[in-house]
């Protein structure tokens, strides 16, 4: 079964700033997909960025970049230019390409955005 | 507009009492799905749907119950609420199966609370 791990309950940077959420996972599977939701106080899950494990390239959305290293199991989030809205909560996930159709989600990354 | 609907939003209710947690997608998606939210753990899967009666377990399926008999429709069913199914609760919806090529899209969550 795959797992997502994110080693980080919680972290802060100052607004203006970059910043690095960290994600590895662990799966036999070749091809599948990666995501980064975003949760604010709000609630909502909101899809920040994508990326397919056969695409060598990064994703970039906006501020947004993902680091993927496939060999490495390791997907992490970069945040440039934090603004105070990024403060929420961050959630890695995993989905298999067909077969089992779920997302398996990490713990999650309380982030905060400091003035 | 396209959305994921899920009603209520907030429930208290006693242990026991059986409910029902609504969720109506308008996006002719024939895929939906059922998480649970619980402080540390992320976010896990209760059932998913791949079409029309056509469910399956997720990874915590015990206490619930699902139907779909009709495509927009994906009822959650707690026949006999215990207090350990306190809890954030998501419906979810995607336009195929296969999750990586379309994100799923998420409801405004509903927060249950079991005395």
């Amino acid at each position: 079964a795959q797992t997502v791990t994110q080693s980080q309950p919680e972290m802060s940077v100052q607004e203006a700033e970059t910043v690095t959420l960290s994600c590895t996972y662990d799966t036999s599977e070749n091809n599948y997909y990666l995501f980064w939701y975003k949760q604010p106080p709000s609630r909502q899950m909101i899809l920040v960025i994508r990326q397919e494990a056969y695409k060598q390239q990064n994703a970039t959305e906006n501020r947004f970049s993902v680091n993927f290293q496939k060999a490495a199991k390791s997907f992490s989030l970069k945040i440039s230019d934090s603004q105070l809205g990024d403060t929420a909560m961050y959630f890695c996930a995993f989905a298999s390409q067909g077969g089992s159709e779920k997302l398996v989600f990490g713990k999650g990354t309380k982030l905060t955005v400091n003035p | 507009e396209a959305q994921v609907t899920q009603n209520p939003r907030y429930l208290i209710t006693v242990t026991g009492k059986k409910l029902t947690v609504t969720c109506s997608q308008n996006m002719n998606h024939e895929y939906m799905s059922w998480y649970r939210q619980d402080p540390g753990l992320g976010l896990r899967q209760i059932y998913y749907s791949m079409n029309v009666e056509v469910t399956d377990k997720g990874d915590v399926p015990e206490g619930y119950k699902v139907s779909r008999k009709e495509k927009r429709n994906f009822p959650l069913i707690l026949e006999s609420p215990s207090p350990n199914q306190t809890s954030l609760y998501f419906c979810a919806s995607s336009p195929i199966p296969g999750l990586g090529n379309q994100p799923q899209h998420f409801g405004d969550g509903t927060r249950l609370s079991i005395l």
